[in-house]
Formats: C-alpha cells, structure tokens, sequence
C-alpha cells in the first residue's frame, strides 16, 4: 500500500503565482478531503469529496482556491494568485467509506510559502 | 461539525511520567477518532470511539468515550520520548466530515 501520495513536498512561491497541489488517494478510497494546517488555525478542513464529487467546499477560504477531483486517482487544489497568508501545510487524505466513522488516511503533506 | 475543544495546549513531562489530554464537545458526538502527529510529520489514525463509556487500550495508551459522549480522554502511562508529538481528537460532522479539534502537544524529557 503506498498510502495517499501528495506532490510537491515543498513550495516556494512568490505572492502572485499560481500554486497547484497534487494528490493521489489510496486506491479504492472513495473519500478524499483537503486539510490546512497552520500553528494559528489548526486543521481546517477546506474541502471534500466522496466518488470524485465536491460535498462540501464550506472552508475553502476565497474564490482564489479551487480544487477539482477529475478521476477516483487525482485531486489538486489550486491558488490563482497566492499570497502570503496562504503559507502552511497543506494534506490530502482519503478514506475508504464515504461514511463518518471511517478513519482518515494522511499524505505527507505539502510546505507551500509564499513571499 | 463543531471543533471539539481539547486541554492542555501544552503539556511537558519527565519521561516516566503520566500524560492525559482530554477533548469536550457542547454536543452529542456519534463517536470520535483520536489521531497523532510527529513533529513534522502528518496525523496518523490511533482509534476510534463509539459507545458510551467506552473504553480502549493500545500498550501504554487509554482512550475513553464520556457516559453523555460529549467528551473523551487520552491517557499515556509512564511516557516515553516517542510519546512526542501533538495529540489530536476529531468528530464527524454531515456526511462524513471529519473536524479536528484544537490538539495537545506533548513534549517529554529525558
């Protein structure tokens, strides 16, 4: 099992550029979620989808985020444009059930900073 | 579903000593997952609680489900330095929504 692959590890990026965030599930997962994580926030959920489909996109912050989820193996969340506030650690996970009780399974998740 | 709120923020140790974080909700949960987090790494699943009064343990690691599910505990005996890291505990909301709460971070000391 390679558990649910994120890319890339680190990013740096200047205020303005487009980000793109990539992540493959664990195959046969039918759940994948979209997590920021920084020391002032916490974990927020952004986003998530359940059999490629977007459920709930509440925590997406501005319309300068957008994620998309075109087959059940490839999900990316984009920035146009980025800013500094964006900096953080940005996870993908996948789940196996589109259920509540099924744990989540974490990418390593990608440093994105923006100056 | 609404963030679980958890005490300590913080909490330093001596290894050896006892550990425990606990997790408050103001509403019902339908269970809760406990997850860990190496400094710079990601979280990882611990356990999952469903029934009330539950009670679960992992080696040195006890998990406890409140009678009214509206809190849980995570107690660690006699920790060690692989203890380290941030502790959290997370709800389902609608659908399965997972909502982190605000974490425990754990430091221990030779």
């Amino acid at each position: 099992d390679a558990g649910v692959i994120q890319s890339p590890r680190h990013e740096v990026t200047e205020m303005g550029q487009e980000v793109t965030l990539r992540c493959k599930p664990i195959s046969g997962h039918n759940s994948l979620f979209w997590y920021r994580q920084t020391m002032m926030r916490g974990l927020e959920l952004l986003i998530y989808f359940n059999n490629n489909v977007p459920i709930d996109d509440s925590g997406m912050p501005e319309d300068r985020f957008s994620a998309k989820m075109p087959n059940a193996s490839f999900s990316t969340l984009k920035i146009q444009p980025s800013e500094p506030r964006d900096s953080a650690v940005y996870f993908c996970a996948s789940s196996g059930t589109p259920r509540g009780n099924s744990p989540l399974h974490f990418g390593n998740g990608t440093r994105l900073t923006v100056t | 579903g609404q963030q679980v709120m958890q005490i300590p923020q913080y909490q330093h140790v001596q290894e050896g000593e006892d550990f425990t974080t606990y997790c408050n909700s103001s509403t019902t949960l339908s269970n809760i997952q406990w997850y860990k987090q190496r400094p710079g790494g990601h979280p990882v699943f611990l356990i999952q609680l469903v029934k009330s009064g539950e009670v679960k343990k992992q080696k040195r690691l006890t998990f406890q489900f409140g009678e009214a599910k509206k809190n849980s505990s995570l107690h660690i005996t006699a920790t060690q330095t692989t203890d380290v890291g941030t502790y959290f505990c997370a709800n389902p909301g609608g659908g399965n929504k997972l909502t982190f709460g605000t974490g425990t971070q754990l430091k221990v000391e030779l």
